[in-house]
């Protein structure tokens, strides 16, 4: 079994700050890790993942996270923060198969003029 | 990447009313689906798997005599929430996609009144 958790309900950080958004997860198995962004009444779009090989992944508008096995953790930082980056964040695991992907709660990300 | 289309993206109903919610995968066959049930500003929760062909697997505690889901062909699933009640209120979206990656639908918002 799985589970994600994500620290930090709420985050909040000024315009040109780094974003740092944590994720911690159990796996029993090496798993497959997603962070997803959501906006208002929308589905999610996938950011970033890590599946196998290099353990610092580059996803699109610029964040990244890296799998540190040793921490179980997934962090997803970005150096520099746009207002446009305002919005739900959720970390996923899949335990390596074909199933479906385990949620944490989400982080809300507040950007500050 | 590949496209979920999720119809419709938002629908009210009275109670007692079943209704169904369509995920088609537009550029690539999906075998497997995924149907997940949002609760305003919590996480994603896993309701059910969707197989091609064959019965779906609900999640435990999820009724599957409730939400009725159909797997008739490679492209196309179907939600049904039958004899509504506003508890099941909520956002539903589902995703398709395989180990590496899962593409999610925008999501539909069900209200029952």
């Amino acid at each position: 079994a799985q589970s994600v958790t994500q620290l930090g309900s709420h985050v909040s950080v000024s315009e040109g700050a780094l974003v740092l958004l944590r994720c911690n997860y159990s796996s029993s198995v090496p798993p497959y890790l997603f962070w997803y962004v959501q906006y208002p009444n929308q589905g999610l779009q996938l950011l970033l993942k890590y599946t196998t090989g290099a353990t610092l992944v580059k996803g699109i508008n610029g964040f990244e996270a890296e799998f540190k096995k040793s921490e179980t953790s997934f962090h997803l930082t970005k150096p520099s923060a746009h207002m446009s980056d305002a919005a739900e964040y959720f970390c996923a695991v899949r335990g390596g198969g074909a199933d479906g992907l385990t949620f944490g709660k989400g982080t809300h990300l507040i950007i500050q003029p | 990447g590949a496209v979920v289309s999720q119809h419709p993206s938002w629908v009210i109903c009275k109670s007692g009313t079943s209704v169904k919610i369509e995920c088609r995968s537009l550029d690539f066959q999906a075998t497997t689906m995924f149907w997940y049930r949002q609760f305003p500003k919590q996480s994603l929760m896993l309701m059910a798997t969707s197989n091609e062909g064959s019965k779906a697997t609900y999640e435990q505690g999820v009724e599957k005599d409730k939400f009725l889901i159909n797997h008739a062909s490679l492209t196309l699933s179907t939600l049904t929430v039958t004899s509504a009640h506003p508890e099941d209120s909520s956002f539903y979206i589902c995703s398709a996609g395989d180990r590496y990656e899962a593409f999610f639908g925008q999501g539909t918002r069900l209200t029952v009144v």
